[in-house]
């Protein structure tokens, strides 16, 4: 079955540390991955994806995720963490070059920074 | 930047009413999404849309659902008759469909509260 874990609910870190968010995902093709990044009572941006090519892709905000295929993981980093990343992260993934390209979600990472 | 709107967004409805959820996708985007989202949980995909039909749809997207792109810019979801279980923050999306490109772009969500 298709399917993205986050393991990890609820990660607190002190602002300036650095981040590691994890994703691994069961997909029976070759998956289009992407990072979403939701404020609360806020929509969903998009920080970064994976499509093909370099498997360390750079997005938004100074974020970063490596696609590991060995190990199906897209974790998302950052070097260091600013107090208005506090938000909820959504790993997801798409089906490459598919018609319909729905996206399945991860439950979500809930990021609280400490002062 | 082009984006995707939504409007209401805030709806109060109360159980067994109909509600309709309206949103503009990005004008020259040919796929369209419905994503749900129950408080405190993650992102669920409810129906796809491409050429003017229903192209795919989860088990959540029953008969209670409808789905119509009424006049070429407006995408919009009708609840016949909302249950309190309908309660959740939905999400339009749009994807361009060029070869390769499965990126979604996301609207600001409607926050439907059912009573």
């Amino acid at each position: 079955a298709q399917s993205v874990t986050q393991p990890d609910i609820h990660i607190t870190v002190s602002e300036g540390a650095s981040l590691e968010l994890r994703c691994n995902y069961s997909y029976g093709a070759t998956p289009y991955l992407f990072w979403y990044v939701q404020s609360p009572g806020q929509g969903l941006q998009l920080l970064l994806k994976y499509f093909s090519g370099d498997t360390l892709v750079q997005g938004i905000k100074g974020f970063e995720a490596e696609f590991k295929r060995s190990q199906s993981s897209f974790n998302l980093r950052k070097p260091s963490v600013h107090w208005s990343d506090a938000a909820e992260y959504f790993c997801a993934v798409g089906p490459a070059g598919g018609s319909q390209g729905n996206l399945i979600f991860g439950k979500g990472t809930k990021l609280s920074v400490k002062p | 930047e082009p984006e995707v709107t939504q409007t209401p967004s805030h709806q109060v409805t109360q159980m067994g009413q109909e509600v309709i959820l309206r949103c503009v996708p990005i004008s020259n985007h040919l796929y369209f999404y419905w994503y749900r989202q129950i408080l405190g949980q993650k992102v669920e995909f409810l129906v796809s849309f491409y050429n003017n039909e229903i192209s795919e749809k989860s088990e959540i997207f029953d008969d209670q659902f409808s789905v119509e792109r009424p006049d070429g810019s407006n995408f919009t979801l009708k609840i016949r008759s909302t249950k309190l279980e309908d309660s959740a923050m939905y999400f339009c999306a749009s994807r361009r469909g060029l070869a390769g490109d499965n990126e979604q772009y996301f609207g600001p969500g409607t926050r439907l509260t059912v009573t």
